[in-house]
């Protein structure tokens, strides 16, 4: 597809489970992003990769939050011991230049 | 903090007339801007960008108001149509930033027959 891609759509976790989530930018986008988005919220913005190299984390909320792209062009998010508050929509963006493509999210409910 | 927030949560309007999306920012560093549409279940879709050094610009059926003045932008749709419901966020990207969107609460946009 031409488009973001990211899975799983929808994950159910349990408190305390371990989760992993994948991105799968446009082929040749450079930039990648993540936003964590709270119901009825807006995104917010989590962690910055520019090709392989993560250059901003200062969104992560906490040190339970871990993302990488260890090849510069899929990118997993991993949130450790989840927590109820984590429940979210997780977006994955990539770019070339200024515009940024999103991709449809992961919902994450923590029960 | 600063912040961009928007004025109104929901808007209804009927099929065929215009409608005005208001945003308002307060970080005056801020020098580009996005408008985004979020269909449910989807993620948020670029519409149409403004820099700090332009007033206005227009895409197809959409327009973009920037007033530095008072901190405000506005997104026009003209001949509204069903399709345009969505949730509608305008988001900056600080010039200390350079990357990272900042996104208000959203409006969400109803559009009635």
């Amino acid at each position: 597809g031409a488009g973001v891609s990211q899975s799983p759509r929808y994950k159910v976790a349990k408190r305390g489970q371990d989760v992993a989530l994948r991105c799968d930018p446009i082929s040749g986008h450079v930039s990648l992003f993540w936003y964590q988005q709270a119901l009825g919220q807006g995104p917010e913005f989590l962690t910055y990769f520019q090709n392989e190299a993560q250059l901003d984390k200062s969104g992560l909320p906490s040190d339970r939050f871990f993302a990488e792209r260890p090849e510069g062009s899929v990118s997993t998010l991993k949130i450790q011991r989840t927590q109820q508050e984590d429940s979210a929509v997780y977006l994955c963006a990539s770019s070339l230049g200024n515009e940024q493509y999103f991709g449809p999210g992961t919902r994450l409910t923590v029960t | 903090g600063e912040s961009v927030g928007l004025h109104l949560p929901t808007l209804s309007v009927q099929e065929g007339d215009n409608s005005i999306i208001n945003c308002a920012y307060s970080n005056s560093a801020s020098d580009y801007f996005i408008w985004y549409k979020q269909e449910s279940g989807k993620g948020p879709q670029f519409i149409i960008d403004i820099r700090s050094n332009m007033d206005k610009r227009q895409g197809q059926r959409v327009t973009v108001l920037l007033n530095k003045t008072v901190k405000h932008l506005s997104l026009q749709i003209a001949a509204t149509q069903p399709g345009d419901s969505a949730v509608y966020f305008c988001a900056e990207i600080p010039s200390n930033s350079g990357y990272a969107l900042n996104f208000g609460k959203g409006t969400s946009l109803l559009v009635t027959p």
